[in-house]
């Protein structure tokens, strides 16, 4: 069901910078906003980034976003451990009367 | 604090009916939409549809329509996901969460998020 990519799996030891993609489409991405969201082992998933580049409070600023086109794009700067978890984009879709769509989601592993 | 509070983890057979809920508080419930995403065992996040407490206005994502009833009583803040026929391919989580923005602008984004409900079915 998903129609935003991302890759399966992204990986950095601590302090490095990680990046994670995530391609839509002209009614998804190319028309909307992109969210980022992070989900810690058996937790539910947390907002991380809203409207392309923002941080909700009490996220720290070693995460940003971008977007371009109908393209996004996380990075994490200064890589912890405590960053270990599951990342997913995610934008409203203009097309069936309007929905919401997830990426397929992108595991970050700290070595 | 705006927060949303699921029920309990439920374990069902096949066939039987189910109805989990999300309640509402710190907010006016009725004048922002909540969702609600499906996380089968192992594998990513799902979209399942919303509702506008206000007036119980619903959409579902294709995927979804007509395999649940999502509904909403506003007097007392809580929105539902129900099943009338569980199958066993319905094992997931499922969370709920609110949905913030400028719709009219292309923004949106969902949070909180409710903790999730477990649901197994099983014989």
């Amino acid at each position: 069901q998903s129609v935003l990519t991302q890759p399966p799996s992204a990986s950095g030891t601590p302090g490095q910078r990680v990046t994670i993609s995530c391609s839509g489409s002209s009614s998804n991405i190319g028309s909307n906003t992109v969210n980022w969201y992070q989900q810690l082992p058996g937790t539910a998933p947390k907002l991380l980034i809203y409207s392309n580049n923002q941080r909700p409070s009490g996220v720290p600023d070693r995460f940003s976003g971008s977007k371009s086109g109908t393209s996004a794009s996380l990075a994490i700067s200064g890589l912890q451990s405590e960053d270990e978890a599951d990342y997913y984009c995610a934008a409203w879709d203009d097309s069936l009367n309007g929905l919401y769509v997830f990426g397929t989601g992108t595991k970050v592993t700290v070595l | 604090e705006v927060q949303l509070v699921q029920s309990g983890a439920e374990v069902k057979k096949p066939g039987e009916s189910l109805k989990i809920s999300c309640k509402g508080s710190g907010y006016s419930f009725t004048s922002y939409w909540i969702g609600w995403v499906r996380q089968m065992p192992g594998k990513g996040l799902e979209w399942m549809g919303i509702i506008y407490p206000g007036d119980s206005d619903t959409r579902y994502s294709p995927s979804f329509q007509g395999q649940v009833t999502i509904s909403a009583d506003k007097s007392i803040s809580t929105a539902y996901l129900q099943w009338s026929s569980l199958k066993a391919s319905d094992t997931a989580m499922y969370y709920c969460a609110r949905r913030n923005g400028d719709y009219a602008e292309g923004v949106n984004w969902f949070d909180p998020w409710g903790q999730g409900t477990l649901v197994t079915v099983s014989s």
